[in-house]
């Protein structure tokens, strides 16, 4: 089966500074890749994903960049807020017939220091 | 619609006793999947129902616990003789088409 793995499991980074979140994959039949953020004790919550027919991917502060070859993606939030202070989880599945059979990795805690 | 709902938010019960969740989706998903989440990890999958019928189960889901979708709407899992390792964050979430996952607040369970 998949197996994400996320680094760093913890990040600081000041107000106004950017913030980048790795993850790598191993099945390489994967084809679907969302980034969902948690804060404490919601719900996960999709920011971004991306699709295995596109290599980059932005939304005003966040991006995504998926390297296919190296089963590697990575999120890049820039100008970070104490508002994005969560946990973020990267997941990589593959879309057969919609159906989504999503893995997770082990998360991220993002903390914003105003 | 306001998302999936998951019914109750808080569940503490004592090991040995069954205990039942349930899950309403979002009312025009088809799909519906149970995912478990436990303190710093991700969640991971349980099992998924496409309507009615239930198309994939974990080897994590052993059989304590079972999962219903009879009408191919809302979803029950009841976990049988609950064990401290039982513990956890019980997550739904549902989804349609190319849609993404939606997930509900979850049902916290603390069997003591």
């Amino acid at each position: 089966g998949e197996n994400v793995e996320q680094h760093p499991s913890t990040l600081s980074v000041q107000e106004g500074d950017s913030a980048v979140i790795k993850c790598t994959y191993s099945d390489s039949a994967s084809n679907y890749f969302p980034w969902y953020k948690q804060e404490l004790g919601k719900r996960p919550q999709l920011i971004i994903d991306i699709r295995s027919n596109v290599g980059e991917k932005k939304d005003q502060r966040i991006a995504v960049t998926l390297n296919k070859t190296a089963k590697h993606f990575s999120l890049h939030i820039t100008e970070t807020q104490p508002e994005d202070s969560a946990v973020y989880f990267c997941a990589a599945s593959n879309e057969r017939g919609g159906y989504q059979k999503v893995t997770f990795g082990t998360g991220t805690k993002l903390q914003v220091i105003p | 619609d306001t998302g999936v709902s998951q019914d109750p938010r808080h569940k503490i019960t004592k090991r040995g006793q069954n205990v039942t969740f349930r899950c309403d989706p979002i009312s025009e998903h088809n799909r519906l999947y149970w995912y478990r989440q436990t303190l710093g990890q991700g969640p991971e999958f349980l099992t998924y129902f496409q309507n009615e019928a239930q198309l994939e189960k974990s080897r994590l889901l052993s059989d304590r616990f079972s999962a219903e979708r009879p009408k191919g709407s809302f979803s029950t899992l009841e976990i049988q003789r609950t064990e401290q390792g039982d513990s956890a964050m019980y997550l739904c979430a549902s989804s349609s088409g190319d849609s993404p996952l939606h997930f509900g607040n979850g049902t916290r369970l603390t069997v003591t």
